[in-house]
């Protein structure tokens, strides 16, 4: 069954690195979405991604965040300049037929 | 806007007790709502959708859920609990727009606990 993969499963930086977490969508899905998970809190949407634009965003996704989908198949999410706080498990999803599926997430740790 | 409430963020139940979580929805169009389940140290994976069909939909693992209206309600049910079955559950609300796509508000979660 097609899946979601998101590369790397965690990831530790330091704070003021760039990091760039990297997810695979199902191949005939059209909508790819991040959405982040602070540890003890609930899923966040961040951003979602359609025709190589972004189509909507929330307020938690700054400058210091980018997308990008660099190829056919690859969809990334590139923090600039980390922070303590961007601490967090990241999940990449793609839909179709506004059903969501999602990876099983990158834990990003920023010391 | 829409919004999930989620009443009671850890639910326990005895094994092969019925399993109710339950969820609130709030929504300016006719919502697209789901529930997913993420075990420990995994994604999310999808349990079940309503989206616009019949308003008692099935999922996997022998969950089901309800839509109704007039309550607002999207609850999850299971007639009898597995230890397997121990996960946090989420649900979530999405607003279909022109586009197509889906943004999802998630509820803040269910930790369902099974006991012997």
């Amino acid at each position: 069954e097609p899946e979601v993969t998101q590369t790397p499963s965690h990831q530790v930086t330091q704070m003021g690195q760039e990091v760039i977490l990297r997810c695979v969508p199902i191949s005939n899905h059209l909508y790819f979405y991040w959405y982040r998970q602070i540890l003890g809190q609930k899923v966040e949407f961040l951003v979602s991604f359609y025709n190589n634009e972004i189509s909507e965003k929330s307020e938690i996704f700054d400058d210091q965040f980018s997308v990008e989908r660099p190829d056919g198949s690859n969809f990334t999410l590139k923090i600039r300049s980390t922070k303590l706080e961007d601490s967090a498990m990241y999940f990449c999803a793609s839909s179709i037929d506004r059903v969501a599926f999602f990876g099983q997430g990158t834990r990003l740790t920023v010391v | 806007a829409q919004s999930v409430t989620q009443l009671g963020s850890h639910v326990s139940v005895s094994e092969g007790a019925l399993v109710l979580l339950r969820c609130n929805y709030s929504s300016s169009v006719p919502p697209y709502l789901f529930w997913y389940v993420q075990y420990p140290n995994q994604g999310l994976q999808l349990l079940l959708k309503y989206t616009s069909a019949a308003t008692l939909v099935k999922g996997i693992n022998g969950f089901e859920a309800e839509f109704k209206k007039s309550e607002t309600s999207f609850h999850l049910t299971k007639p009898s609990a597995h230890m397997s079955d121990a996960a946090e559950y989420f649900c979530a609300v999405s607003e279909p727009h022109s586009g197509g796509g889906n943004k999802l508000t998630f509820g803040t979660g269910t930790q369902l606990k099974v006991e012997l």
